[in-house]
Order: C-alpha cells, then structure tokens, then sequence
C-alpha cells in the first residue's frame, strides 16, 4: 500500500493570509488529486494533476505535482473564511497493482480560516 | 442531477447483527468504491468495483463484503458487526477508476453497541 503524508494536519489563520498544505510519498503515483470536504459531507474533487512538474491553478488555488510524482503542494492566497474545510491528497497507482487502480488517500489538512 | 445516493444516513446497531448500507449512482459509472473515514486515520478504501461481478479488496476490507450485480448499485455488508467498526462510510463513483473525479456519497455514519 502506498502512504500519503500531508502536513500540516492542523492549519488555522486569520483572513488574508497566505498557506501551503504539503503531501508527500516515498511512492510514485500516476496521478494526485486534491480534495476538499466540508462537515457532514463527501468530499469534492478540486484538481487533478497527471504530469510530474504540473502547475495548476484554480482563483486563489494553486496546485503543483512533483517532478518525480511523489508529492504535491495546495497554496491558497488570501484565504477567506470560505475556504475553511478538509483538504486531501489522493493518489492512484494506475493500475501498476496486479491491473488494479487503487486510490490511496492522505489523512488531510484541517484548515481553519478566521474572519 | 448527478449523484451517489447512500442509505441510511445514519444507523445505530448493536455487535452481531447483520446489516446493509446501500449505494446507488446515475451517472452510469463503470468504477465504484467504498471507504471508512476516521479521526486520524483518514479515508481507507475497504473495496472497490471496476465493473459489475468485479470486485476486489482495498486496504481494509476486513469484516465486510460488498456486490456489484447491477452497474448503478454497490452495496455494503456487514455480516456481524462489531464496536470497531463504529465509523463514517462513504461510497464513491468514477467513470472508469484511473485519474478520474470520484464522486463521494454523503456519507453514512454508523455506530455499533
């Protein structure tokens, strides 16, 4: 099975602030995703990243995989209460185990944003 | 609308006795998956379908079994429940399992006495 560590697992800022959330394997993955889920909900996919060195950005979000495939990095910008949540890394094998395509996910980022 | 569908929401039961969480999507997802959620542990995926009538173990498939006769439906099982299995579930769908979104049910949170 392979491992996703995310850091930090607690995150809790003012308003306005800048962050990074870190997710990080000794394992190479086909592809990441990230996710965000609010309480009492399934999370929601956010982005995909596929090539290693990809930069993605979504408004305020800014996702980039690795150049080895091993680890990713979430950087929001001015972070508003909004985007408060649980943020996880997901990573798929893609199908290098036995032509199976499992899904391992990092224990995730508890972002709190403070108005 | 697009969606997975999980009942019940909620589920309070006592060890031994067998019960069933049921998941359904529309999207006519080839790929399904089910997953437990707990406080410091994450998500872990207890099994997974890539079709129907094909099924395969995840990281912690121990103490359930799952089904897939039917393309939309993949139920989860708990044949004899017990305390360690007090967790939130969610079920999720893909197109087809690779770098794809999944689409997570709303979750059933499930306690057993």
């Amino acid at each position: 099975t392979q491992l996703l560590e995310q850091s930090p697992q607690f995150l809790s800022i003012q308003e306005g602030e800048n962050l990074t959330v870190y997710c990080n394997s000794s394992s190479v993955f086909s592809s990441l995703q990230w996710y965000r889920q609010e309480p009492g909900e399934g999370p929601v996919l956010l982005v995909t990243v596929v090539t290693g060195g990809e930069v993605k950005k979504l408004k305020r979000l800014t996702f980039q995989f690795g150049d080895a495939r091993k680890d990713s990095s979430l950087h929001i910008t001015a972070a508003q209460p909004g985007d408060t949540g649980l943020y996880l890394c997901a990573g798929s094998d893609g199908g290098s185990g036995a032509g199976s395509y499992q899904l391992t996910f990092g224990k995730g980022t508890k972002l709190s944003v403070i108005p | 609308e697009a969606q997975v569908t999980q009942n019940p929401r909620y589920l309070i039961t006592v060890t031994g006795k067998k019960l069933t969480v049921t998941c359904s999507q529309n999207m006519n997802h080839e790929y399904m998956s089910w997953y437990r959620q707990d406080p410091g542990l994450g998500l872990r995926q207890i099994y997974y379908s890539m079709n129907v009538e094909a099924t395969d173990k995840g990281d912690v498939p121990e103490g359930y079994k799952v089904s897939r006769k039917e393309k939309r439906n993949f139920p989860l099982i708990l044949e004899s429940p017990s305390p360690n299995q007090t967790s939130l579930y969610f079920c999720a769908s893909s197109l087809d399992g690779r770098a794809n979104e999944q689409f997570f049910g709303p979750g059933t949170r499930l306690t057993v006495l």
